[in-house]
């Protein structure tokens, strides 16, 4: 069984913090994801990795930054954390032709 | 511009009933479409997927219908269970440059009425 696991549920962050979210596979998938879910708006990519070191810009990548060092790890970086910035955030996995696995998500609050 | 679109953001459905949950797409180099299903504070569960080679997949109680040329597809959920209230997401992927990319419908917030 595929499993993707997100560092925390739920994270509570102030203005203008740092915020590091992290996601760990352990299926040996190339591709890595972050999205962010909102409500009436579904699923918003902001990063995705394809393979070690390699990142490309998704949709909405304004204020967030990423680094896949290892292939099974990719994290998702809030530079400086705005209130419009609290969100669901989901990673996902996949290997190529094939479906997406997600971790529970990460349900950030920025006060 | 949404690139998948799901008009319906909600449906209500008695049990034992035939839910159907629509999707429509623009791009045409979409080949891969995909339902998921997610519960409240979970990711989402991957459900079904469907090639553009085909129209129609099925798997038990799920069956998703495409047509290509109206750029449609739909989830058809036979019979409807009171655990099958959910948000369902459609998805369609296609290839570029980087490798399969994937864009999500905004979802369908199914409730099933016992």
């Amino acid at each position: 069984d595929v499993k993707v696991t997100q560092s925390s549920r739920y994270l509570v962050k102030r203005t203008g913090e740092k915020v590091f979210l992290e996601c760990v596979q352990d299926m040996d998938h190339e591709n890595m994801f972050w999205y962010r879910q909102d409500p009436g708006l579904g699923l918003r990519l902001i990063y995705f990795s394809y393979d070690v070191k390699m990142k490309e810009k998704g949709d909405i990548p304004e204020g967030y930054s990423v680094s896949r060092e290892k292939k099974e790890r990719f994290s998702l970086i809030l530079e400086s954390a705005s209130t419009n910035q609290t969100s669901m955030y989901l990673c996902a996995s996949t290997i190529m032709g094939k479906e997406q696995y997600f971790g529970p998500g990460t349900r950030l609050t920025v006060t | 511009d949404q690139q998948v679109k799901q008009n319906s953001p909600s449906l209500s459905v008695q049990e034992g009933r035939i839910s159907i949950l629509n999707c429509d797409y623009t791009n045409s180099m979409f080949d891969y479409f995909l339902w998921y299903k997610k519960y409240p504070a979970e990711g989402p569960t991957f459900l079904i997927s469907i090639s553009s080679i085909k129209d129609k997949n099925e798997d038990g109680r799920f069956t998703v219908f495409l047509n290509k040329s109206a750029k449609h597809l739909s989830l058809h959920i036979v019979p409807s269970l009171p655990g099958d209230s959910a948000v369902y997401f459609c998805a369609a992927s296609a290839w570029d440059n980087y490798g399969q990319n994937f864009v999500f419908g905004p979802g369908t917030r199914l409730s099933v009425l016992p």
